[in-house]
């Protein structure tokens, strides 16, 4: 079974908005890590944000910031005041303490395109 | 900042032909990763090595082998190539701190491999 959940369909945004990225997961663990993940049309898979299962915080990392809603289990990404270059596939994975070698789990994947 | 090599960028086999992939982990990272990335898909872990060992097994075919030598680089051996093996191969490396999530462990990917099979 999927264990992560990425089902909005391609998103159009305008340049300067924020874009919300849904992703929930599936996990009975206590401890799992969550990444997103940007892959643009030239293929590379980009590290954007990591969030621990403990972290109390929401994780930021300069124009990226998560919305980590533990109960809900959802690890939403926000891009603010997005650029032409965010124009992606981006992509949410987790790990899971029982895999215990760092393997992660992708979603399907949300595509973006920013349009001026 | 080094970043994880891999090589060829592009690769076009026949079917039944044999294919061979190379990563070159970040320097000092003790754990490599391979992933397939089908057309539209997400990428599907297929194997990974722990200081030169395997260490764990995805969804990777029989007639896929991999190994990590001696110097940490890692190859990918894809035999009997068929249609269905055309995809993204991507490597990725990271630090291992042993079991369990402890810590962000960021995988960092290579630029991928492009497999096309005639």
């Amino acid at each position: 079974a999927q264990k992560i959940t990425q089902t909005q369909p391609g998103m159009f945004v305008q340049e300067k908005e924020a874009v919300t990225l849904d992703c929930t997961y599936d996990t009975s663990d206590q401890s799992y890590g969550l990444f997103w993940y940007k892959q643009p049309s030239s293929g590379e898979m980009i590290f954007l944000i990591y969030q621990g299962s403990y972290d109390e915080q929401n994780a930021t990392e300069g124009r990226y910031s998560l919305n980590f809603q533990k109960a809900r289990k959802s690890a939403n990404l926000v891009i603010s005041a997005s650029q032409l270059g965010d124009s992606a596939m981006y992509f949410c994975a987790m790990r899971e303490a029982d895999y215990g070698n760092n393997r992660l789990a992708f979603g399907k994947g949300n595509q973006v395109v920013v349009i001026p | 900042a080094a970043g994880v090599i891999q090589s060829p960028r592009h690769l076009i086999k026949e079917k039944r032909e044999t294919a061979t992939l190379k990563c070159y982990p970040i320097p000092r990272h003790d754990t490599v990763y391979w992933y397939q990335q089908g057309p539209g898909q997400d990428p599907q872990f297929l194997i990974s090595f722990y200081e030169k060992m395997q260490s764990d097994k995805g969804s990777i075919p029989d007639r896929f082998s991999a190994q990590q030598f001696s110097d940490y680089h890692s190859e990918l051996n894809m035999s009997s190539l068929e249609l269905g093996d055309s995809a993204l191969y991507f490597c990725a490396s990271s630090f291992r701190t042993g079991t369990g999530v402890s810590g962000a462990n960021v995988l960092t990917f290579g630029a991928g491999s492009r497999l096309t099979v005639l």
